[in-house]
């Protein structure tokens, strides 16, 4: 079964400080993953995917996700965390032609 | 470029009356999915369609939700009659066709419901 597992349930982190939010994925076949933002009492924002290439994907907002097919990994990764980041992540992977989303982490970055 | 749109943003209901949510995706875009995000969970599919017809309603209760977008553009979800596990956001999305290298998904705010 095609699945999608966020093992932390918050992450702090203080401003200005990497920070990394983790995804792991099952799949058979070539995984599609996404990562999406949400902000409290809005819908969810697209920060970037992976189809095929490059194993490090840019997004929107300075994230940056890197792919691991040995570690079926698809971390969530900034340099530098802003105040403004604190949300809920989502990691979603598309199965045989619908998405699964993982249970969501919530940043949580300190200024 | 207008995004999904939805509406009620929120909607208080007692518990076994009905209520109808809507959506009108962005324009072109031929698959329209509602999702049901329960407090601390992530979003899951409720019902998927490819224009005006039924991609995949595996998850639907269908004993009391249903769905539809006549015209392979806006559509309604309704719930009748609702029950206190129905409390839950309502997202609405819509993508210009299925599958990843054609397209993103893009939400709408959500219609956020609460049965009493």
């Amino acid at each position: 079964a095609q699945s999608v597992a966020q093992p932390e349930d918050q992450v702090n982190v203080a401003e200005g400080n990497p920070l990394t939010v983790k995804c792991t994925y099952s799949v058979s076949g070539n995984p599609y993953l996404f990562w999406y933002v949400q902000y409290p009492n809005r819908g969810l924002q697209f920060l970037l995917k992976y189809i095929t290439g490059d194993n490090l994907v840019k997004g929107s907002y300075g994230f940056e996700a890197e792919f691991n097919k040995s570690q079926t990994s698809f971390h969530l990764k900034k340099p530098s965390a802003l105040v403004s980041d604190s949300a809920l992540y989502f990691c979603a992977v598309l199965g045989t032609y619908k998405y699964i989303f993982g249970t969501g982490t919530r940043l949580k970055v300190l200024a | 470029e207008a995004g999904v749109a939805q509406s009620p943003r929120y909607k208080i209901i007692e518990k076994r009356q009905s209520v109808a949510f809507w959506c009108n995706p962005i324009s072109g875009h031929a698959t329209l999915y509602w999702y049901q995000q329960i407090l601390g969970q992530g979003p899951k599919l409720l019902i998927q369609f490819q224009n005006n017809g039924v991609v995949d309603d595996s998850q639907l209760p269908k004993d009391r939700f249903s769905a539809e977008r006549l015209k392979g553009v806006d559509s309604t979800l309704k719930i009748q009659p609702a029950k206190l596990e129905d409390s839950a956001v309502y997202l609405c999305a819509s993508s210009t066709d299925w599958g990843p290298r054609r397209n993103t998904i893009y939400f709408g705010e959500g219609s956020w419901l609460t049965v009493v």
